[in-house]
Formats: C-alpha cells, sequence, structure tokens
C-alpha cells in the first residue's frame, strides 16, 4: 500500500508569491490535516480536512488555506509569501479523521515540502 | 506561555541506557497525550497515545501522564541504535486543536 505522498519535496518562492503544496492521502483514508514545523516553533498544526469539508482549524492567519478533492486529495495554499513562512510542511492522512487515527493509530505523515521564502 | 513545553536536548545515550523525555503542559483541559518519532528527513510517525492520568506500556516504550503536575514522560527501556531520533510530545483536548512540543533529539551511541 503506498504511503501518504506530497509535491513538490522542495520549493523556493520569494516574498509575496503564492504557493500551493499538494498532498495525496493513503487509499480509502478520508481525513488529510497539515502542519507547518520550524525549528523555532516547532511542530504546529494548521488545519484537518475531512471529505471535502474543513473540520478543524489552527492559529494561522487566513493567508493560510486549504481544500480536500473528491478523491481527498488536498492542497494547501499560502497566499502573499512571508520570510516566516520558510518551514517543512507536513500532512498526515487517517481512514476516519484525526482523533480516529491517534486513538487507532492510523494517522500517517507524509515525507513533507521543504519551502524557503526568499 | 506555550501550551506545551519540551526540552530539546540533544540528549546522547550508551546503548542500553533507560531513557527518560518529559514535557510540560499549561492547560488542564487537555486529557489525550501523544508521543511521535521523527528520524531526520522524514514525517513523523505515531508511536502511541495516553488518554487522562495513568501509565501506558508497548514493548520498550512506557508513557505516563501525571495531569496533578502537568507533566507527562515517555521511557524508553534497552534504548537501540535505531531509537535515535527526535521524539515530540502533543496534547489534544476533544480532537479540535493539537499542541505539539519542539521535539527532543536523542542519539543512542553503540
Amino acid at each position: 500500500k503506498a504511503g501518504v505522498t506530497q509535491t513538490p519535496r522542495y520549493l523556493i518562492k520569494t516574498r509575496g508569491q503564492q504557493v500551493t503544496l499538494s498532498c495525496s492521502p493513503i487509499s480509502g483514508h478520508r481525513s488529510v490535516s497539515w502542519y507547518q514545523q520550524t525549528p523555532g516553533q516547532g511542530l504546529q498544526f494548521l488545519f484537518e480536512y475531512f471529505s471535502e469539508t474543513q473540520r478543524n482549524k489552527g492559529n494561522f492567519p487566513g493567508r493560510f488555506s486549504g481544500r480536500q478533492f473528491s478523491n481527498s486529495r488536498s492542497e494547501m495554499n499560502v497566499s502573499t509569501l512571508e520570510l516566516g513562512d520558510s518551514a517543512l510542511y507536513l500532512c498526515a492522512s487517517s481512514p476516519d479523521g484525526l482523533a480516529g487515527g491517534i486513538l487507532r493509530g492510523t494517522q500517517y505523515f507524509g515525507p513533507g515540502t521543504r519551502l524557503t521564502v526568499l | 506561555q506555550k501550551e506545551v513545553e519540551q526540552d530539546p536536548g540533544p540528549l546522547s545515550v550508551p546503548e542500553g541506557a533507560i531513557v527518560s523525555l518529559n514535557c510540560t503542559y499549561s492547560n488542564s483541559a487537555f486529557q489525550y497525550f501523544m508521543w511521535y518519532r521523527q528520524y531526520s528527513r522524514k514525517g513523523p510517525e505515531l508511536l502511541m497515545y495516553t488518554y487522562s492520568s495513568g501509565n501506558k506500556e508497548d514493548g520498550r516504550f512506557t508513557a505516563q501522564v501525571d495531569k496533578s503536575s502537568k507533566y507527562i514522560s515517555l521511557f524508553i527501556r534497552d534504548s537501540q541504535p535505531s531509537d535515535s531520533a527526535t521524539y515530540l510530545c502533543a496534547l489534544t483536548n476533544t480532537g479540535n486543536q493539537f499542541y505539539f512540543g519542539t521535539g527532543t533529539s536523542l542519539t543512542v551511541i553503540p
């Protein structure tokens, strides 16, 4: 069974641009959650999508948005990039929701997309 | 004040040692406490979770929660070089918000 895949793996952008990252969950998984990881702040929860609906959202500005398609693939968009947006962006999938994935040990992370903002 | 604090280390131990990794948190509403392991250049993987206070054991790993002190721990017995990784604690209340520690880097020396 293929794992969670994220594309692209590396990305370089300049301030003010926007970026779209993609996450393909494990087949059959309906929940996709997104995270930002930086050396200073660590791992921070961005949001979760389940069956094309945003279920939960972390404390990030509106520049960070996402969506999920009917095949459960998800995209995350960051508009008006800032230097502080440089980070590793991770997504995770689980069959029946983020909380369920944790309780049943079925939450799986992708390798991440490394975004550098110059 | 951050929701969860974790000693970043780095921590270096000889093979076979008992490792203790710790986090403190501020909000008593947290009910679920998780530990993740992250190898270099990989995404995190969920090791185990604990609900409320108490201990939970899984092989060489034991998670412990002390809600009265707002303190959570992960113990690794008989540590192996393959345990070398960054360990992150995480907490959630009702499953709507998740907070992670910054991670502790562990190296187990053969």
